[in-house]
């Protein structure tokens, strides 16, 4: 799979939008783009995923860019139960399996 | 409740021990992994499996065996502990594009 580029830390004020950043140029054609997040002391759950267009549920909305070189998750307004570290990783539909590695993701901190 | 479950959820165990860490879910989803998590960064796969008795290695297969004779248990077993096996672990199963991971095991090896 390829790989992700995420900022190590951001920080968002409570009830504010959040755009996280993951720039992915290496990204081929068969290539999802998933977000998933990490809540202190517990696993990762699912946020959201795309292929090519933009994507919303009731958690957040993904924005991909034309060239699917990078993609934005935004969270519309920042809760403090948004605070977590956000995994961007790419997966390749082909290989039918979720062999990709976490990197390290963002953590992100919402102030009140 | 129907999800995945992680026992033991702590282990502190000595150098060279056996420990086995065991995984279950109540969805009968097809695939399963093994992560673990150093302090402070993302999650490796150690090890996946497509199906009851289709395992296969991920990026950090050293030192751990994993088997799975029925579809809702995924057992990790680390034959001889060492130090540097000191992280914690995660499970998870997969259905469709989405993961569902366990809670974690916080394994210390002493």
């Amino acid at each position: 799979d390829a790989k992700t580029t995420q900022p190590n830390s951001m920080e968002s004020n409570e009830e504010e939008p959040v755009h996280l950043p993951c720039n992915h140029s290496t990204i081929s054609g068969t290539d999802y783009i998933h977000w998933y997040r990490q809540l202190p002391s517990q696993g990762p759950e699912y946020v959201i995923h795309g292929l090519t267009s933009n994507v919303n549920n009731r958690m957040a909305s993904l924005a991909i860019a034309e060239d699917r070189k990078s993609s934005t998750l935004i969270l519309h307004r920042a809760t403090l139960r948004d605070a977590a570290v956000y995994y961007c990783i790419l997966r390749d539909i082909n290989t039918n399996a979720g062999k990709s590695t976490f990197g390290d993701g963002t953590t992100l901190t919402v102030k009140p | 409740d129907a999800g995945i479950t992680q026992s033991p959820r702590y282990k502190i165990t000595e150098t060279g021990r056996q420990v086995t860490l065991m995984c279950h879910q109540t969805w009968s989803h097809s695939y399963m992994f093994w992560y673990r998590q150093d302090l402070g960064h993302g999650l490796r796969l150690i090890y996946y499996s497509a199906a009851a008795d289709i395992t296969d290695k991920g990026e950090v297969p050293d030192g751990y065996v994993v088997s799975r004779s029925k579809t809702e248990n995924f057992p990790l077993t680390l034959e001889s502990a060492t130090r540097s096996q000191t992280s914690v672990y995660f499970c998870a199963s997969r259905r469709g594009l989405e993961q569902f991971f366990g809670p974690g095991t916080r394994l210390t090896v002493l």
